[in-house]
C-alpha cells in the first residue's frame, strides 16, 4: 500500500518566516495530494490539495508544489503568523476505484510572535 | 466548521466495555470515512461507507464495526475496550467517496479507557 513520510516533525519559525514543509509518497500511482491543518481540539481542516497533473497550486500564502519524478510535494507558508500554528497533515490518494487517503505523520509549526 | 457532526465529544469509559460513536455527514454526502488519531499512530483510516454500503477497509480491529443508516449518519462501535484505544476518533465525510473526492472532517470523539 502507499507509505507517507512527512518532514520535519517540528518546526518553529518566527513571524513572518516562511515555513516549508516536505512530504515524499510511495505508490507512483497516487494522484492526489491534500494537506490538511489541524488545530488543538479540532478536526482537520483542508487548506489546499493539488492533483497530479499540476505542479504547483497558490492560495494567497499558502502553495503547494508536487514532483511526481521524485514522488514529493511540498507545502509552502509564505509571511507566517502566530494563527498559522498547528499541525499540518499531508496525504496522498490513488484516484482508483475506491481508494483512501493516507496520512503522514503530521508536523507541529510553532510561529512566533 | 466542515458541517460534518460527531457525538459525543468525549467519552470516558472502562476496559471491558462498548461505546458507539455517532457522526453526521454533511448536507449532500454519500460517503462516510471514520479515523483513528493516536499519538504514536497519527492519522489511521479504519473504514468507509458509501450511501449504506461498506466501500473500504483498513486497519479497523474486529472488536470495532461501523455502520451507515438511511438517513446518512454513520455510527462506529467499539467494543472490549482496551487501554490502547483510547485516542481521538474522527469521521469524515465526501460526496461520493471515489477517485479524488475532497474528505471534510469532524470535530471528533475523544476516547478515554480507564
Amino acid at each position: 500500500g502507499e507509505n507517507v513520510e512527512q518532514h520535519p516533525s517540528t518546526l518553529s519559525v518566527q513571524e513572518g518566516d516562511s515555513a516549508v514543509i516536505k512530504c515524499t509518497y510511495s505508490d507512483s500511482a497516487s494522484n492526489y495530494f491534500p494537506w490538511y491543518k489541524q488545530e488543538l481540539g479540532k478536526g482537520p481542516q483542508l487548506i489546499i490539495d493539488i492533483r497530479s497533473n499540476v505542479g504547483e497550486k497558490k492560495d494567497q500564502r499558502i502553495a503547494v508544489t508536487l514532483n511526481k519524478t521524485a514522488k514529493h510535494f511540498s507545502l509552502h507558508i509564505t509571511e507566517t503568523q502566530p494563527e498559522d500554528s498547528a499541525v499540518y497533515f499531508c496525504a496522498a490518494q490513488l484516484n482508483s476505484g475506491y481508494s483512501t487517503l493516507t496520512f503522514g505523520k503530521g508536523t507541529m509549526l510553532l510561529v512566533s510572535p | 466548521d466542515s458541517g460534518v457532526t460527531q457525538t459525543p465529544k468525549h467519552l470516558i469509559t472502562a476496559t471491558g466495555q462498548r461505546v458507539t460513536l455517532r457522526c453526521s455527514p454533511r448536507s449532500g454526502d454519500l460517503s462516510v470515512y471514520w479515523y483513528q488519531q493516536s499519538l504514536d499512530q497519527g492519522l489511521q483510516f479504519l473504514i468507509q461507507y458509501y450511501n449504506g454500503e461498506e466501500r473500504a477497509k483498513g486497519n479497523i480491529l474486529e472488536r470495532f464495526s461501523a455502520q451507515q443508516f438511511p438517513d446518512l449518519h454513520s455510527e462506529l462501535n467499539l467494543s472490549s475496550l482496551e487501554l490502547g484505544d483510547s485516542a481521538l476518533y474522527f469521521c469524515a465525510s465526501s460526496v461520493a467517496g471515489s477517485g479524488t473526492d475532497t474528505q471534510y472532517f469532524g470535530p471528533g470523539t475523544r476516547l478515554t479507557v480507564l
